[in-house]
């Protein structure tokens, strides 16, 4: 499979503890953006990176919440000391470039639960 | 209001209809305009991608965009229920930025 892989596809948590989740993209792709879908909403855009860059953060919340692509390994999203709030299901994207000209490509998902 | 709006639906078909879709914005300044597909339980998958005004066809799927109306169409010929999915709408800013903003969707449901 050469499509965006996301894992874990489930992920349960206790309020107060950590959320790891974790994007490879597309081979050949090199930006990766993480989107939110909160229970009927949209999805909503979190973070643009580049490898060890990030470009745009701009919809991610200031607290609590952080992004990474490292030159080795996959992208990871972390979400610290998670609130219910936080239940949500978080779609990682690739592209092969961040021009406007580049179709973005979506993995599957991982759906956060928060009890 | 959203920057994005898109009728939720739920849009009944009957099998071999014609299924129309459209999203409304109103930032002038999104140049590049996407449909995605997204089944239950699954990620967005790309349909269409186009850049500024006109038509765009590929097989069973006609996206339109009308800048200076601020608004965009998918059609899906021949509709199987297949396609029963929702359907999402979404717009970037291009060379300004690539984050896609995205409408709420449209649940899409084909009966045989």
């Amino acid at each position: 499979n050469a499509g965006v892989m996301q894992n874990p596809r489930h992920l349960v948590r206790r309020r107060g503890q950590e959320a790891r989740l974790r994007c490879s993209p597309m081979k050949g792709h090199s930006h990766v953006y993480w989107y939110r879908q909160l229970p009927e909403e949209g999805l909503k855009f979190m973070v643009y990176l580049q490898k060890e860059n990030i470009i745009d953060e701009s919809g991610m919340p200031k607290e609590r919440f952080s992004a990474e692509f490292p030159k080795e390994g996959p992208s990871i999203l972390r979400i610290q000391q998670v609130v219910r709030g936080d239940s949500a299901a978080y779609f990682c994207a690739s592209s092969p470039g961040g021009g406007g000209g580049q179709p973005q490509h979506f993995g599957d998902g991982t759906r956060l639960s928060i009890l | 209001q959203k920057e994005v709006e898109q009728d939720p639906g739920p849009l009944s078909v009957p099998e071999g209809a014609i299924v129309s879709l459209n999203c409304t914005y109103s930032n002038s300044a999104f140049q590049y305009f996407m449909w995605y597909r997204q089944y239950s339980r699954k990620g967005p998958e790309l349909l269409m991608y186009t850049y500024s005004s006109g038509n765009k066809e590929d097989g069973r799927f006609t996206a339109q965009v009308d800048k200076s109306s601020k608004y965009i169409s998918l059609f899906i010929r021949d509709s199987q229920p297949s396609d029963s999915a929702t359907y999402l709408c979404a717009m970037s800013l291009g060379a300004a930025g690539n984050k896609l903003t995205f409408g709420g969707g449209t649940r899409v449901l084909v009966k045989p």
